[in-house]
């Protein structure tokens, strides 16, 4: 495709629910990144695949929180027990391997918890 | 830990006039600094970007300067029009290792017809 994929766009769930947000990055991009923008606010990084290398889960808020990539192309972000102050917009980037690449996002899954 | 810091937050200006948006990082190993526009609803979009290595970089009406020993950088958009209005967003990282962005707040810039 042209750009980042994200689907679904609108989530609504209850509290307590899990949730699986994905993710098509580009094609030939081989580094992804997961981010989240509370309403109002910048963007706060949470996780960050490049190629076969373990994955950096440094921003990930909670034990929560996981993702995986699996062939190194499309990207799960799965949220467990969800609580409301979990409601953000969830946007992926990717881009090429290599230094001073530019990140390309998608347009976001707006998450609501109930 | 990392942080940047943006500023102002709001920003309004009348159309024709420029506007400058800045920002301070605390990592003196990031040596990579992108700047996003993101309009309502949309995706944030890269609009220029600069590296550690150069401390200008222009294009067409926006241009970027990088102060590395005061570690702030700034956003300088001349002859504004309505349609550049939006959030404003800087970010750093260090890419030569986690290459994670570190985002400011975000200023939002209106310009007025």
């Amino acid at each position: 495709g042209a750009g980042v994929s994200q689907s679904p766009s609108n989530k609504v769930t209850e509290k307590g629910k899990d949730v699986e947000l994905r993710c098509d990055p580009i094609s030939g991009h081989t580094a992804l990144y997961w981010y989240r923008q509370s309403l109002g606010q910048g963007l706060e990084f949470l996780i960050y695949f490049q190629g076969n290398s373990a994955p950096d889960k440094s921003g990930l808020p909670s034990d929560r929180f996981s993702a995986e990539r699996t062939g190194g192309s499309v990207s799960t972000l799965t949220i467990q027990r969800t609580q409301q102050e979990d409601s953000a917009v969830y946007l992926c980037a990717s881009s090429l391997m290599g230094t001073h690449q530019p990140q390309h996002f998608g347009d976001g899954t707006r998450l609501s918890i109930l | 830990g990392e942080n940047v810091e943006q500023h102002p937050s709001t920003l309004s200006v009348q159309e024709g006039d420029s506007a400058v948006i800045k920002c301070t990082y605390s990592d003196s190993a990031s040596n990579y600094f992108p700047w996003y526009k993101q309009e309502l609803g949309k995706r944030p979009q890269l609009i220029i970007d600069i590296r550690s290595n150069v401390g200008e970089k222009k294009d067409q009406r926006i241009a970027v300067t990088l102060n590395k020993t005061a570690k702030h950088f700034s956003l300088h958009i001349t002859e504004t029009q309505p349609e550049d209005s939006a959030v404003y967003f800087c970010a750093a990282a260090r890419m030569d290792s986690s290459y994670k962005l570190i985002f400011g707040s975000g200023t939002r810039l209106l310009v007025r017809p």
